[in-house]
């Protein structure tokens, strides 16, 4: 029974074009969350959501654009991808912002 | 200072020793802290939660120093399968998200 899922798994695209990536959660959290997980395997947050509404946005090109639909679902739409884009995204939720995360399990996503 | 730094190995230690990692943090506000583990190609997994007082979880114990501003992660009798990247995670403060460091990578080794 998958708490955090995200498809695709693997995404592998051109410069230049537009995807998405879709998250659903079912453990009843209010925050949800993007991360981005680049070849250094370093793990940096893009967006947090809380009952639907952004609460952070780090820094982000506006190419990227999160939507939430309700509570359980937050979805991640790339514009115009571009080589260094190619990374692995992860979704995440949490009761609230400070506590414990679960993550989904990751899109890899290959810019060519 | 960054926020949460960590020594990003590769720890390489056989199989039934004892490993420690530690993680400093710069914000004295930080409230809530965490090991997160990583295997290769898959997602963050919460290891556990750090407690004030320290904690413990079979062959796992974490504890935090607030004073010296670090907390560690000391692991007994290593098995092959802790072989994963440990992610020391605290928040900045009050209600905010948290942060993750950049991992320490272990390597257990027959």
């Amino acid at each position: 029974d998958t708490a955090v899922s995200q498809t695709p798994k693997y995404l592998v695209t051109q410069m230049g074009n537009d995807k998405s990536i879709k998250c659903e959660q079912n453990l009843g959290h209010d925050t949800m969350y993007w991360y981005k997980q680049d070849s250094k395997k370093f793990l940096k947050i893009m967006f947090s959501y809380n009952n639907k509404e952004l609460i952070i946005n780090e820094t982000v090109p506006n190419r990227f654009s999160p939507k939430s639909p309700d509570k359980a679902h937050l979805n991640l739409h790339i514009n115009s991808l571009e080589l260094g884009d190619s990374a692995v995204y992860f979704c995440a939720s949490s009761p609230d912002l400070t506590d414990t995360q679960y993550f989904g399990p990751g899109t890899r996503l290959t810019v060519l | 200072r960054k926020e949460v730094e960590q020594d990003p190995g590769p720890f390489n230690v056989p199989e039934g020793a004892t490993v420690a990692f530690n993680c400093t943090y710069s914000n004295s506000a930080s409230q809530s802290f965490f090991w997160y583990r990583q295997d290769c190609r898959k997602e963050p997994k919460l290891l556990m939660s750090v407690y004030s007082s320290g904690n413990e979880d079979g062959r796992f114990t974490a504890q935090l120093n607030r004073a010296s501003q670090y907390i560690s992660l000391l692991i007994r009798d290593s098995k092959l399968s802790d072989s994963a990247t440990y992610l020391c995670v605290v928040n900045r403060a009050g209600n905010t998200p948290l942060v993750f460091g950049k991992g320490t990578r272990l390597s257990v080794i027959a």
